[in-house]
């Protein structure tokens, strides 16, 4: 079981995009596309931003967007803002009942 | 609305016992998978234990696979996870969290506040 690859830390200026990297193997990211992407500001709990690689839950903006390719996975925040400031940490089924987080990326809005 | 509660947290000495409980609610248990994910204090989070619906599937970290034990009373809409022979690097908060389906392979979509443990002499 290994961590999924992120960089430590990202950032953008208000209301332009960004791109968060998650690099995994192909018995993670690349075999299953159940990746996941959360945002948790902090002192408080994760929240569920992306799952199955590009699906949005009911509630956030479609600023917010996923994409996949090969071992690894891509979250995009659009036209950022001053609330969009998080550590974001992707997630992906790994087989045989085991999950793998990322490390976590530090998004700054500049 | 989605609510997790989780309980039994606190300060333990190095290889003792601990059992932590999550007490779910507005939901239909016993049709989701359930996890337990922890964060040490400044670091990321840590998968630690995947539970199916029915218990049939269960998985956990190298990390404490051996130690730990995650188990479900459906009847009770609860998820535990018993600790043992704990160590100082167990040092976290930990979270009950919710799967979006019924098997191991669909991740996260609800959270609880999660409960701290310590584990120093």
């Amino acid at each position: 079981q290994s961590a999924l690859t992120q960089p430590p830390s990202a950032s953008g200026s208000l209301g332009q995009s960004v791109t968060i990297s998650c690099t995994g193997t192909r018995s993670d990211v690349g075999g299953y596309n159940y990746v996941s992407w959360y945002q948790q500001h902090p002192g408080k709990a994760p929240k569920l931003m992306i799952y199955e690689v590009s699906k949005r839950p009911s509630g956030v903006p479609d600023r917010f967007s996923g994409s996949k390719s090969g071992n690894t996975a891509s979250l995009t925040v659009s036209r950022l803002q001053v609330e969009d400031e998080a550590d974001y940490y992707c997630n992906s089924y790994a087989g045989s009942d085991s999950l793998a987080f990322g490390g976590g990326t530090k998004l700054t809005v500049l | 609305e989605v609510q997790l509660v989780e309980s039994g947290g606190g300060l333990v000495q190095p290889g003792r016992s601990l059992r932590l409980s999550c007490a779910a609610s507005g939901l239909t248990f016993d049709d989701y998978a359930m996890h337990w994910v922890r964060q040490a204090p400044g670091k990321g989070l840590e998968w630690v234990s995947t539970i199916s619906w029915n218990s049939g599937n269960i998985g956990y970290a190298d990390s404490v696979k051996g130690r730990f034990t995650i188990s479900r009373d459906n009847a009770k809409n609860s998820l535990f996870l018993q600790m043992s022979s704990l160590r100082p690097e167990d040092t976290a908060l930990y979270y009950c969290a919710k799967g979006y389906c019924s098997s191991t392979s669909c991740s996260i979509d609800s959270w609880g506040q999660g409960t701290l443990v310590t584990v120093s002499s």
